[in-house]
């Protein structure tokens, strides 16, 4: 079965630092790898996604992730982050007919 | 925004009782997926609609039950609920077989007291 792992549970940085968020995934088929943000009290947004071609992924509001096949993973990362990206992130990947989520990592960004 | 809407927005029931959630699909989407958020965790996947079907299940109990109607909108029924069903309830429409173009709505907040 599939399952992905997020191992930041809470991250906090200041405005300008980088950020790297880390997933794992376990699947033994072709992966369809996503990134979700959750700002609060809004619905879930996709950020960026992988299916295949260039493992570096690009996706909105300066954020990308690369795809590391041998370490099962899809990193989220950011150069410089701003107080609007104080939110909750998660990391997916597609099972039949559904997504799976990780348990999401939540970011709080001081301005 | 998505163009998924959901309703209502924030609800509390007590343990027992029955509890009804309603999804509008995106237009030109025929699948509905429900997802459960537990605080602190990422969603689940409860089941999904298709042609009036449900079209796959995750690892939930009988007394989650849905619907999906001809316009493709759907609900989602919970029957004797307990304090652990508390939780944002997401519903996500798209197209069939294309789980990683879903769309997701606001979800509603369940709470059981």
């Amino acid at each position: 079965a599939q399952s992905v792992s997020q191992h930041n549970h809470h991250v906090i940085l200041s405005e300008a630092a980088s950020l790297e968020l880390g997933c794992n995934y376990s699947y033994g088929g072709t992966v369809n790898l996503f990134w979700y943000v959750q700002y609060p009290g809004q619905h879930l947004q996709l950020l960026l996604k992988y299916f295949s071609g260039d493992p570096l992924v690009k996706g909105i509001k300066g954020f990308e992730a690369e795809f590391i096949k041998s370490k099962f993973s899809f990193n989220l990362r950011k150069p410089s982050v701003q107080w609007s990206d104080t939110a909750e992130y998660f990391c997916a990947v597609t099972g039949f007919q559904k997504l799976v989520f990780g348990t999401g990592t939540r970011l709080l960004v001081s301005p | 925004e998505t163009g998924v809407t959901q309703s209502p927005t924030h609800l509390i029931k007590t343990r027992g009782q029955q509890v009804t959630l309603r999804c509008s699909s995106q237009s030109g989407h025929n699948t509905v997926s429900w997802y459960q958020q537990a605080l602190g965790q990422g969603p689940q996947f409860i089941f999904q609609y298709y042609r009036e079907e449900e079209n796959g299940r995750g690892n939930f109990p009988p007394r989650f039950s849905g619907l999906q109607f001809p316009n493709y909108s759907s609900e989602l029924n919970v029957n004797a609920l307990e304090l652990d069903d508390s939780a944002l309830y997401l519903c996500a429409s798209s197209l069939q077989g294309r789980p990683d173009e879903q769309f997701f709505g606001p979800g509603t907040r369940l709470t059981v007291l």
